[in-house]
């Protein structure tokens, strides 16, 4: 699976736009970028996911660089219930049923 | 927005006792998984269910567990024999299809405390 780096945590103000990035640059042609978030311990919360065009819906936006070996999921007015664990994963493109390994993400703590 | 949700939230047990984690997938999803995280740890895949046999296992899900979907909504987790170290939050995920396109979807975990 191809791997990726993202920074341990983050801060971002309320109401500022949030931009996490990641790092996968051994992605290959047919692996999505996935974007979960994981607050406090709960589930795993899906948030978006794109595979070489960029991507937006009532939740983000994610920017995949044009060669896909980086992108972005901005969070574009960030409330204080956006603190969580993001996590970005990149999904084999065939096979395994798998699919979904978690690395340990970025911790995302939003200021008052 | 169609859920997973998954019982009990928080279990109990004291070592050795036989555990059953309990799921219901979103209605018209046909694979299935756990996984589970330690506390302070990585989310780990353990086992994934497709038409009613398991399609993927990690090495974590030995011979202690099993998956079994009893009827056509539920989808259940069993621990034969619980030991110490499989004190964690499990969480069962659904999705409609397999494949990277398709998006998989968790439930809200249950904590397994084991005493």
């Amino acid at each position: 699976d191809a791997k990726t780096t993202q920074p341990p945590s983050m801060d971002c103000a309320e109401g500022r736009a949030a931009n996490l990035p990641c790092n996968h640059s051994t992605i290959s042609g047919n692996e999505y970028v996935y974007w979960y978030r994981q607050i406090h311990s709960q589930g795993p919360q899906y948030i978006i996911h794109g595979l070489k065009n960029n991507e937006t819906n009532e939740m983000a936006s994610l920017i995949i660089t044009e060669d896909r070996k980086s992108s972005t999921l901005i969070l574009p007015h960030a409330t204080l219930r956006d603190t969580a664990v993001y996590y970005c994963i990149v999904r084999p493109g065939s096979g395994s049923a798998r699919q979904l390994t978690f690395g340990s993400g970025t911790q995302l703590t939003v200021l008052p | 927005e169609p859920e997973v949700t998954q019982t009990p939230s928080h279990q109990v047990t004291q070592m050795g006792q036989e555990v059953i984690l309990r799921c219901v997938p979103i209605s018209n999803h046909l694979y299935f998984y756990w996984y589970r995280q330690i506390l302070g740890q990585k989310v780990e895949f353990l086992v994934s269910f497709y038409n009613n046999e398991i399609s993927e296992k990690s090495e974590i899900f030995d011979d202690q567990f099993s998956v079994e979907r009893p009827d056509g909504s539920n989808f259940t987790l069993k621990i034969r024999s619980t030991k110490l170290e499989d004190s964690a939050m499990y969480f069962c995920a659904s999705s409609e299809r397999t494949g990277p396109g398709n998006t998989i979807y968790f439930g809200e975990g249950s904590w397994l405390t084991v005493v």
